[in-house]
């Protein structure tokens, strides 16, 4: 959904080197994610947010962080890049019913 | 969390041809999510099912909720071109915390 917008789009880093992916929307949703796709693996969970100052682990967790700056931001950092953090990064929002996803950031780790 | 697992992993079908894709779990479900994923694109919602023995029909897809809501399908009939991408189920409180089935990859011949 264009109300669901990530940047950059597409990111090429080095190994141990902080990088920051963002994501905005603009659907005044309380609830934000992370997710993590890696082919043949699915979507997996890496944080969630259930407001401004709720924050929670997703499954992978480990090597991310993520701040959520007001209800329509939340970003989420890689603090020191390895090559395995190559991957497809979505953001998500969600009403009671659905997700919303945004367009993706591919990242590759050198 | 709940956990399910989705078959098949990859399915190629000739256009024309029936397709369907599982989502299992060894536990009851609260509810099940259909999301579709065009290729170099997000995931987008199709679905949600949340009652025993449920059956939801959209135009050519048909999903199903099992009577145990242990699993459930989705079913094309008669695929087109426009079907291919990589369909994912899951499961969490609503759309919270959704788990994802890791997906299955349709591909249409013409």
């Amino acid at each position: 959904d264009a109300d669901v917008t990530q940047t950059p789009r597409n990111r090429i880093t080095k190994t141990g080197k902080r990088i920051m992916l963002e994501c905005s929307q603009t659907k005044g949703h309380d609830r934000m994610y992370w997710y993590r796709q890696d082919p043949g693996l699915g979507l997996q969970l890496i944080y969630y947010s259930f407001d401004v100052k709720d924050i929670n682990k997703g499954e992978i967790s480990d090597g991310y962080s993520v701040s959520r700056q007001a209800q329509a931001k939340f970003s989420l950092s890689l603090e020191s890049a390895i090559p395995n953090q190559t991957a497809l990064y979505f953001c998500a929002t969600s009403d009671t019913i659905k997700q919303y996803f945004g367009p993706g950031t591919r990242l590759t780790v050198t | 969390g709940q956990q399910v697992m989705q078959i098949p992993q990859y399915q190629h079908v000739q256009e024309g041809e029936d397709f369907t894709t599982y989502c299992n779990s060894s536990t009851t479900l609260s509810n099940i999510q259909w999301y579709k994923q065009r290729p170099g694109g997000h995931p987008v919602f199709l679905i949600q099912l949340v009652k025993s023995g449920e059956v939801k029909k959209q135009k050519r897809l048909t999903f199903q909720f099992g009577e145990a809501k242990k699993n459930s399908s989705l079913h094309i009939t008669a695929t087109q071109t426009t079907d291919v991408g990589t369909y994912f189920c899951g499961t969490g409180a609503g759309s919270y915390q959704l788990t994802f089935g890791k997906g299955t990859k349709l591909s249409v011949i013409p």
